[in-house]
Order: C-alpha cells, then sequence, then structure tokens
C-alpha cells in the first residue's frame, strides 16, 4: 500500500523551531517529487515546498522562504521540512504529498503544528 | 500568483442527484488542474486530474471537464459518502495554488 506518515508535529511558542518528517512506504520514494502543504483547520489548502526526486532542487512559497528548508534522505525513505522562527500563522496541519506528475496524487494523514505563547 | 476561484461555497444537494462545482482560474492553466475531495478529519484525496482524468479506483460518477480558465467537477448519483469538500488546484504555474473549496451538504 502506497503510504506517506508525518509526524513531529505539536506546540511551539513563537519564535521556535520544529523539524517535521515523512516516511513513505509502497513506492519507490526516490523517484518522485514531494511537497509539502499546509491547512490551518477548517480552512483551504496552501502549497508550502517542493523537493526534487534526488534532492538536488526546491522551492517555497514566499511566505516561508528563508525560514523553512525541505529535504530528503532517499536511503530512508523520509522527508523532511526543518522550521525555523515560526509564527503563530503557521499554525496548521501539514501535509506531506506525492507527486504523480505535476500533480499531487497521494497525501500523507497530516501532522498538527500550532505556534502559541 | 494564480487565484482559483470556487463557486458555490456551499452546495445543499440530496443522494441521488447530480452537483456541479465550478472552478475558475485567474489566467489560463490549460488543462493542468486536479479536484480533490477532503472528508471531515481526513486527508484530501484525488479525484481528477489533467481535468478530465480519473485516478485508478475513482467511480465514474466523478467526472471533470474543462480547460483554459473554466473548469467543472460533476457529481452524478450522489452517495452519503461524498459529501465532503472539494476543492480545484492548478499546476501550470508556481506556486501551486488551490481553490478555497466547495462543501457539499445534504
Amino acid at each position: 500500500e502506497v503510504q506517506l506518515v508525518e509526524s513531529g508535529g505539536g506546540l511551539v511558542q513563537p519564535g521556535g523551531s520544529l523539524r517535521l518528517s515523512c516516511a513513505a512506504s509502497g513506492f519507490t520514494f526516490s523517484s518522485y517529487w514531494i511537497h509539502w502543504v499546509r491547512q490551518v483547520p477548517g480552512k483551504g489548502l496552501v502549497w508550502v515546498s517542493r523537493i526534487s526526486s534526488d534532492g538536488s532542487t526546491s522551492i517555497y512559497a514566499d511566505s516561508v522562504k528563508g525560514r523553512f528548508t525541505i529535504s530528503r534522505d532517499n536511503a530512508k525513505n523520509t522527508l523532511y521540512l526543518q522550521m525555523n522562527s515560526l509564527r503563530v500563522e503557521d499554525t496548521a496541519i501539514y501535509y506531506c504529498a506525492r507527486a504523480g506528475g505535476l500533480f499531487v496524487d497521494i497525501w500523507g494523514q497530516g501532522t498538527m503544528v500550532t505556534v502559541s505563547s | 500568483d494564480i487565484e482559483m476561484s470556487q463557486s458555490p461555497a456551499t452546495l445543499s444537494v440530496s443522494p441521488g442527484e447530480r452537483a456541479t462545482l465550478s472552478c475558475r482560474a485567474s489566467q489560463i492553466v490549460a488543462s493542468n488542474l486536479a479536484w480533490y475531495q477532503q472528508r471531515p478529519g481526513q486527508a484530501p484525496r484525488l479525484l481528477i486530474f489533467d481535468a478530465s482524468s480519473r485516478p485508478t479506483g475513482i467511480p465514474a460518477r466523478f467526472s471533470g471537464s474543462g480547460s483554459g480558465t473554466e473548469f467543472t467537477l460533476t457529481i452524478s448519483n450522489l452517495q452519503y459518502e461524498d459529501f465532503a469538500v472539494y476543492y480545484c488546484h492548478q499546476y501550470h504555474f508556481w506556486p501551486l495554488t488551490f481553490g478555497g473549496g466547495t462543501k457539499l451538504e445534504i
């Protein structure tokens, strides 16, 4: 079964850091681009970042550029999102999502990040 | 950024009926448009890609149409499990963007 499982979410104070992980299984992880997409509970979906299949290129939404870093370890079938200088407005469910082509075809179940003092 | 506008925000229908959901892009996105279903407490699920293609396992009652800037998701013979929020998504331009969603309710 193709599966993405996020972890690492939690409560952090403004200005703090958090690292999210996404464990992939059931497919050849190293062949796919992977995205991070976030969603404030009850609101819409917002794309955050994308990394190429070999990890050589990445791209970010303007709202997180310079604060978030996406990376991957293809030997461990794991994707990461290092989040620094967190803001209250970064509070959301964070999904990792596989790019089946140019579009997202498989989503993880999400991990909740709460930035609050 | 490309703005994706979905209408209506909420659509009230009955089981067995047909629902038509609309999505408009602020610029031409060709056929690089996907639709997702999100049930409460769940992750989104891909329903349609390339504007009109269905992934394996998606029932034929879900159909997509359109190109350019105007797109439609049609759900025929609505089942109880279809009552959810639906998002359109363009992948023609960076950054990727999503519509605000249409809530399908009984």
